[in-house]
Parts: structure tokens; C-alpha cells; sequence
């Protein structure tokens, strides 16, 4: 089974809604990434979390990490067209403090209409 | 500060061939990893490089090798191509190792025929 799941796996909102995507592990998190993807290229590094509790902002965008329930969240604020793309979440679950240690989700595709 | 740069972006072989892939890390970075993704498996963590010594390796295959240079650059190895190496490879590099911000390339699209 996937150690972690994203949810949704794709979403489509209207241009100026809020919208949520959650990054569950079946393991403990000791640290988690999140990171944006166009189709085909590479990763755009947003945030990285590594405190139960970590909230973290950047413009329009909110990461929290949950760690009892094992759980982040990355929350868009009035979303817009460029924030259309691939959401990928990446955890440490081994406390390995290592990149070889890290597990990506499926990611959640995002479509924004004008 | 220029970004993480992958070449060739795109390569096409033929079943059996090998093929070398390059990235050049953001200057002073130290730490290179490679991934590949693939639409059934995702992101998969391949290997991590750090003042050329491989620190990390993902659960592939051998025929799946890199190393890294004194100047920080690195390059994977495919040999004996298989039509399931087909996937998008992507190095990203860090200051250093262990849990720290990564910064990827844009990827290099191997097609195996």
C-alpha cells in the first residue's frame, strides 16, 4: 500500500476559491516537503516542515504539519491560474535525516478556470 | 545564482543500449540526489551523491550507477536499457546532506524504444 496517499488526486476550482490538499502518511513524519510540478518538468520547491504543529506561509500558500495525526496540508488562498499544477508531497518517515529516506506521494493535479 | 541544469533534456535509445545522464548543482551546493519518475510509480528516490560519495541508495537495479565530481557535478549511468527505464530523471542538489531544502532540474525525458 501507498505509505503515503494524497488527497485529492486532481481538483478543479474556480478561479478566487480556496481549495486544500492533504498529504497523509501511514508512518510517522519527521519532516515533509511540498513542491509544485508543471507537466513534465521539474519540482518547484514551496515549503518544507519539520515541527509537529509547523505552519508556514508563502504569498497565497499555507503548509501545516500535523504530527499526531501524521498529516499535512497545503491550503490556497483565492487561487489563481498560475497556481495550476502537480502538488507533490515528500516526507522523511525514517528519521534518517537523509534525502535517501524520502517517500513521495501521487500528487494532486490542479486545475484553475478563469 | 543559476538554477540546477540537466543534460540532455530529452533522449531516445533502443532496448540493450546505455545511456549517461549530467547535472550541474546550483553553485556551492554539495549534495546531488536523482529520482525518477514514472506515471505508475511516481517520484522515486534513485541515489544521493555528496562530496563525491553516494550516501543514499533507492531500492533499483544495478544496472542503475552515478557518481559525482570534485566539482560538485553528477552523472547516472543506465546500462542495458529496458522499455521500463522510460521516465522522466530528475537531479536535485542541496547544500548539504541530510533533511534540507532541494532544488531540482527541469529533467531529462529518456525514452527507450
Amino acid at each position: 500500500s501507498q505509505e503515503l496517499e494524497q488527497s485529492p488526486q486532481s481538483l478543479i476550482v474556480q478561479e478566487g476559491k480556496n481549495l486544500t490538499i492533504n498529504c497523509t502518511s501511514s508512518k510517522t513524519l519527521y519532516g515533509l516537503y511540498w513542491y509544485k510540478q508543471k507537466y513534465g518538468e521539474g519540482l518547484i520547491f514551496l515549503m518544507m516542515l519539520q515541527k509537529g504543529g509547523e505552519e508556514k506561509s508563502h504569498e497565497k500558500i499555507t503548509a501545516k504539519l500535523d504530527e499526531k495525526k501524521q498529516q499535512s496540508s497545503l491550503h490556497i488562498t483565492a487561487s489563481q491560474p498560475s497556481h495550476a499544477g502537480i502538488y507533490l508531497c515528500g516526507a522523511d518517515t525514517d528519521y534518517g535525516g537523509s534525502q535517501g529516506n524520502l517517500i513521495f506521494g501521487k500528487g494532486t493535479k490542479l486545475s484553475v478556470k478563469p | 545564482k543559476a538554477g540546477v541544469t540537466q543534460t540532455p533534456r530529452y533522449l531516445i535509445k533502443t532496448r540493450g543500449q546505455q545511456v549517461t545522464l549530467s547535472c550541474s548543482p546550483i553553485s556551492g551546493h554539495r549534495s546531488v540526489s536523482w529520482y525518477q519518475q514514472t506515471p505508475g510509480q511516481g517520484l522515486q528516490f534513485l541515489f544521493e551523491y555528496f562530496s563525491e560519495t553516494q550516501r543514499n541508495k533507492g531500492n533499483f537495479p544495478g544496472r542503475f550507477s552515478g557518481r559525482q565530481f570534485s566539482n560538485s557535478r553528477s552523472e547516472m549511468n543506465v546500462s542495458t536499457l529496458e522499455l521500463g527505464d522510460s521516465a522522466l530523471y530528475l537531479c536535485a542538489s542541496s547544500m548539504r546532506t541530510g533533511l534540507s531544502e532541494q532544488f531540482f532540474g527541469p529533467g531529462t525525458r529518456l525514452t527507450v524504444l
